[in-house]
């Protein structure tokens, strides 16, 4: 079966890093997610591209996310500088727009400390 | 705003038992609906939808119906195994297949005993 590739799985970075993780989406897929996973808040939605343009990034703090597509077989997100309140699963989903349900990868584990 | 409310877990059950999850939402317009399965340590995986009012989504023994005018989309499952053991979240779609993204639910931590 195809998969959505995320690396690092875990990342433990010190408060004031730069961080940044990566995914790779399922080949021929033109949408892709970015989601955050804390228990409090469950799973946010925190960007999305579709054939690599950004369609939305409104749920992500502008000041210290960032997320590009650099080519159609990354996907990349970036936060800095880092706190510990960013400490949660980000998860990457690819798919078509067209088709119903995604494809989630098996997420980075962030912990700032 | 969208919104999806999920009973609270953890959910514990004896194997073979019946399994009934609820979930409710608040939509603008006619969303598509969904649940998924998280295994610990993996990603979301679907596990059923619905497009619109009336259709039952279904899939390895697990089964929810669209009910626009209660707005739900309750899971269940006649025979659990502990296997199903897992987090299902539901969640809904105000753009078809979920070209903007989904709304999920907080999630259902199920538990199933030998």
């Amino acid at each position: 079966d195809a998969r959505v590739t995320q690396t690092p799985r875990h990342k433990v970075t010190e408060m004031g890093q730069e961080v940044t993780m990566r995914c790779q989406p399922i080949l021929g897929h033109n949408t892709v997610f970015w989601y955050r996973q804390t228990m409090m808040q469950g799973l946010e939605l925190l960007a999305y591209f579709r054939n690599r343009a950004p369609l939305d990034d409104s749920g992500m703090p502008k000041d210290r996310f960032s997320a590009e597509m650099p080519d159609a077989t990354l996907a990349t997100l970036k936060i800095q500088p880092s706190e510990p309140r960013d400490s949660a699963v980000y998860f990457c989903a690819s798919g078509n727009w067209e088709h119903y349900g995604y494809t989630f990868g098996s997420g980075t584990r962030l912990t700032v400390v | 705003g969208n919104s999806v409310t999920q009973m609270e877990g953890p959910v514990t059950l004896s194997e073979e038992a019946f399994l009934t999850i609820n979930c409710t939402y608040t939509a603008t317009g006619y969303p598509s609906l969904f649940w998924y399965v998280q295994y610990p340590g993996e990603g979301l995986q679907l596990l059923l939808k619905a497009t619109k009012a009336d259709d039952k989504g279904s899939n390895k023994g697990f089964e929810a119906t669209y009910r626009k005018e209660t707005t739900s989309f309750h899971l269940e499952k006649g025979s659990v195994q502990v296997s199903d053991s897992a987090v299902y979240f539901c969640a809904l779609s105000d753009s078809g297949g979920g070209a903007d993204g989904l709304t999920f639910g907080k999630g259902t931590h199920l538990i199933i005993q030998p």
